[in-house]
């Protein structure tokens, strides 16, 4: 299967920490992105990386990609409380049209 | 800011009757999803619809699943007879270039629970 991992399965920090989540996955890919998800609700889209970079930056969003190592991270600085929630990596991998969630990390941030 | 809308928010149901759960995706939108979550745990995907046909569908999409655009506004997944196990939340989601620019747009979810 495509699906990604994340890990950690959950994390909880203080407010005005950083969160750091990885997400690995198994086949070769256009791009991936990262979700969030308030409990209960919709994902929203929180930022695209293609295969041919490395990093990218929004707000006080920060993600890496591996494509030696297959792997992703996502780093939330200065966090807040608001940024409670699940947030999951997704793949399109380089065939089909469909997208791949990982299995997501629960993301506590203590006020 | 164009969303997109589902409905209903949440259907109880007898296990063996069929469901139909309703999704009108953005309007300039090329491409639609179907996702489902079983409460808690992962986002699986279930099947892609492009130019008025199905492009993928996974492993869950079986003969018990449709989908349809039957007026170029919605989009539906119905499933015929209702099993215990498809008790989850069903997320239906749209894109404007589907894989090129990656972008999904997401409903609130149609949470489904088959007694």
């Amino acid at each position: 299967s495509q699906q990604g991992e994340e890990d950690p399965q959950a994390l909880s920090i203080q407010e005005g920490e950083n969160a750091t989540m990885n997400c690995s996955y198994k086949t070769s890919i256009n791009n991936l992105q990262w979700y969030r998800q308030n409990s209960g609700r919709g994902l929203v889209h929180l930022i695209l990386i293609r295969s041919n970079e490395r990093e990218k930056h929004s707000g006080r969003l920060r993600v890496t990609l591996d494509t030696s190592k297959k792997s992703s991270s996502l780093l939330i600085t200065a966090s807040r409380a608001a940024d409670t929630a699940s947030y999951f990596c997704a793949t399109d991998p380089n065939t089909g049209n469909q997208f791949y969630f990982g299995t997501g990390t629960s993301l506590t941030v203590i006020p | 800011e164009p969303e997109v809308t589902q409905t209903p928010s949440h259907q109880v149901t007898q296990m063996g009757q069929e469901v139909i759960l309703r999704c009108v995706p953005i309007s300039n939108h090329l491409y639609f999803y179907w996702y489902r979550q079983i409460l808690g745990q992962k986002v699986e995907f279930l099947v892609s619809f492009y130019n008025n046909e199905i492009s993928e569908k996974s492993e869950i999409f079986d003969d018990q699943f449709s989908v349809e655009r039957p007026d170029g506004s919605n989009f539906t997944l119905k499933i015929r007879s209702t099993k215990l196990e498809d008790s989850a939340m069903y997320f239906c989601a749209s894109s404007k270039d589907g894989v090129t620019t990656g972008e999904l747009f997401f409903g609130e979810g149609s949470r489904l629970t088959v007694l």
